[in-house]
């Protein structure tokens, strides 16, 4: 069972949206989450069950999708955003894709 | 509100056993599943293993061998060992709350554990 995130590296603006995909090599229903990781710090929590946001997330994170595609919306880059995000499913040991890194363009 | 802090040796000599505790503040470790998950640059996020306030455990085939968890809820803490050390397992070691059966939503600060002689 493998995620495999797209693109690796996104170069955006603050203001712009940010699409960022996840696939699955199987089907995942949609028990999906997303983490948002800084440099030196945890993961944490964005996004679970594909489309619910965590306590405290704000709402310009959105999550969507089912079965195999996923994606992670930020609809207005805010500067502390730009960090790696991760998704990851149960199968396999809790598995994790391997990160897209959202850096400022 | 719920505060994870762990702490641990950071540098170990091959051959040696990893150890490192986790402290669960604003929260009680029993009803959920804490993990043991690490990264890596290379292999990325791994868990490792798992266990519940009854003591029950799942541990990654791929680390089982070494590996051995513990908890004390009179402390509210939960210990990782991890025996037998190499390179390889130099890595950013976490402590976390498995919530609903597969995603972690409250974490350790995270305690980087390099492995060289």
């Amino acid at each position: 069972f493998v995620l495999t995130q797209s693109p690796a590296t996104l170069s955006l603006s603050p203001g712009e949206r940010a699409t960022l995909s996840c696939r699955a090599s199987q089907s995942v229903n949609s028990y999906l989450a997303w983490y948002q990781q800084k440099p030196g710090q945890a993961p944490r929590l964005l996004i679970y069950d594909a489309s619910n946001r965590a306590t405290g997330i704000p709402a310009r994170f959105s999550g969507s999708g089912s079965g195999t595609d996923f994606t992670l919306t930020i609809s207005s880059l805010e500067p502390e955003d730009f960090a790696v995000y991760y998704c990851q499913h149960l199968t396999n040991w809790y598995t994790f894709g391997q990160g897209t890194r959202l850096e400022i363009k | 509100q719920v505060q994870v802090q762990q702490w641990g040796a950071g540098l170990l000599k091959p051959s040696e056993t990893l150890s490192l505790t986790c402290a669960v503040h604003g929260g009680s470790l029993s009803v959920y599943y804490w993990s043991w998950i690490r990264q890596t640059p290379g292999k990325g996020l791994e868990f490792i293993g798992e266990i519940n306030h009854s003591g029950s455990t799942n541990y990654n085939p791929s680390l089982r061998s070494r590996v051995t968890m513990s908890m004390d809820t009179s402390k509210n803490q939960l210990s990782l060992n991890l025996s037998s050390v190499t390179a390889a397992d130099t890595a950013v070691y976490y402590c976390a709350r498995k919530y609903r059966g597969y995603f972690f939503d409250y974490w350790g600060q995270g305690t980087l554990v390099t492995v060289s002689s």
